[in-house]
This record gives structure tokens, C-alpha cells and sequence, in this order.
């Protein structure tokens, strides 16, 4: 089945260790995103792919870094992970065009940083 | 600035009855596009129904309908026949569509609701 998939489901790091998440998509979707999701709140737009034109977010602190080295896969580079960056990190992808723009998101990565 | 609101942190239902999940929205956009997605306590967001600005029919999809009130801004998931399965956070998010970056879609959440359903 065509989906998106997410590795590693839990990450541990340690605070200012760097860590890089990753994201594969089987949809061939051109537009990939990366949220983050703090505990009981609602997901947070950090920045997103359309093709290989990269988006940041205004309010997305320098820490986060990303990468799309082809249309299947996205990372998420955090440098120097601070306590407050502990979340579950949610990609998603979409199809460029139509009316109709669902995002598929995947089963997420919950970062915990010790 | 376009803005999601949910103002049921929590709600209960009975196994087997209705139950509606609050969304209004704010937007001057005349063409937008209104989703609900659930989240189980695994963290996967899935979708369930999509309701766009020109549709004239309320959106349905199985046991999930959308009662939408343009006039009031309003967009809310009505559940029919709860299960158990449905317990989880529910949110509704607004498409903003970017026309100057080929047509992404920025999703704006609310802040969810969190639904439990009883036996």
C-alpha cells in the first residue's frame, strides 16, 4: 500500500547531540512537510518541500535544518536539541495541485531529549 | 491571519449514540478548504472528511458528517453510532491555499478536541 512511513517511531538523544529523523513516501506526492507536536497541543508547521523549492516557516528556529535529496525521502535535521524540542515530529505529504489537497501524514516520531 | 477554533477540550459519549465536535473558523478567503483528522494515542493523524468552501452538499463519509454553516463559519463532525475505537483527539484544520508557491496547501489546526467514548 502507498503510504508514508517515519523512522525511527522513538528517538532518544541527548540534549545538543544532533539527531536526524527521517521520512519515506511511496505516493509520489510532490510537496512534503514536517510539523511538530508538542504533548496536548496542536501540530506546528515547521517547513515544507514543493519539489526540490524549500519553505521555512517565519517563526521555525535555526536549529531546524531539512533536506529532501529525492521525491521519496525528507529529513529532518535538529543540531543542537534542547529540552523544549522534545515532541512527537509529524511528516506529511501532499499532491501539488486540485482542489482537493488531503495531507497524508505518517505514524510520527516522538523525540525525547534527555 | 486565518484561525481554527475548537472550543471543547474534552467531550463524553455513550457507546452507540451521536455526538457533534465543535469548529469555527475564521478566514477572508472566499475559496478554503475545512478537514477533520483524528489522533489515536499511537500519534498518526488520520484523515476523515474534507469539506470545500464551494461545496454546496454537507460532506459525509460513512459515520462521519460535516455539518457545515458557511454564514457562520462553522464546520462541525457529527459522529454517528460511537464506537470505542473512536476514542481520540479530533482536529479540525483549515487549507490555506498559497497561490504564489505553485498551490500548497498549509494546514491550520484548532487545538482538538478530546473524545471518549463509554461502554
Amino acid at each position: 500500500d502507498a503510504m508514508v512511513i517515519q523512522n525511527p517511531r522513538y528517538q532518544v538523544t541527548q540534549f545538543g547531540k544532533p539527531v536526524t529523523l527521517s521520512c519515506s513516501q511511496t505516493l509520489n506526492h510532490n510537496v512534503m512537510y514536517w510539523y511538530q507536536q508538542k504533548s496536548s497541543q496542536a501540530p506546528k508547521l515547521l517547513f515544507h518541500y514543493y519539489d526540490k523549492d524549500f519553505n521555512n516557516e517565519a517563526d521555525t528556529p535555526d536549529n531546524f535544518q531539512s533536506r529532501r535529496p529525492n521525491t521519496s525521502f525528507c529529513f529532518l535535521d535538529i543540531r543542537s536539541p534542547g529540552l523544549g524540542d522534545a515532541a512527537m515530529y509529524l511528516c506529511a505529504t501532499s499532491y501539488k495541485q486540485g482542489a482537493y489537497n488531503e495531507q497524508f501524514f505518517g505514524p510520527g516520531t516522538r523525540l525525547t531529549v534527555l | 491571519a486565518q484561525k481554527i477554533t475548537q472550543t471543547q477540550p474534552g467531550m463524553f459519549v455513550q457507546e452507540k449514540e451521536a455526538v457533534t465536535l465543535d469548529c469555527t473558523y475564521d478566514t477572508s478567503d472566499q475559496s478554503y478548504g475545512l478537514f477533520w483528522y483524528k489522533q489515536p494515542s499511537s500519534g498518526e493523524m488520520i484523515f476523515l472528511i474534507y469539506q470545500g468552501s464551494y461545496d454546496e452538499q454537507n460532506a459525509t463519509e460513512g459515520r462521519y458528517s460535516l455539518n457545515f454553516q458557511k454564514a457562520r463559519k462553522s464546520a462541525n463532525l457529527v459522529i454517528s453510532a460511537s464506537q470505542l475505537g473512536d476514542s481520540a483527539m479530533y482536529f479540525c484544520a483549515m487549507r490555506e491555499v498559497n497561490m504564489f508557491s505553485g498551490g500548497y496547501n498549509k494546514l491550520i489546526f484548532g487545538a482538538g478536541t478530546r473524545l471518549a467514548v463509554h461502554p
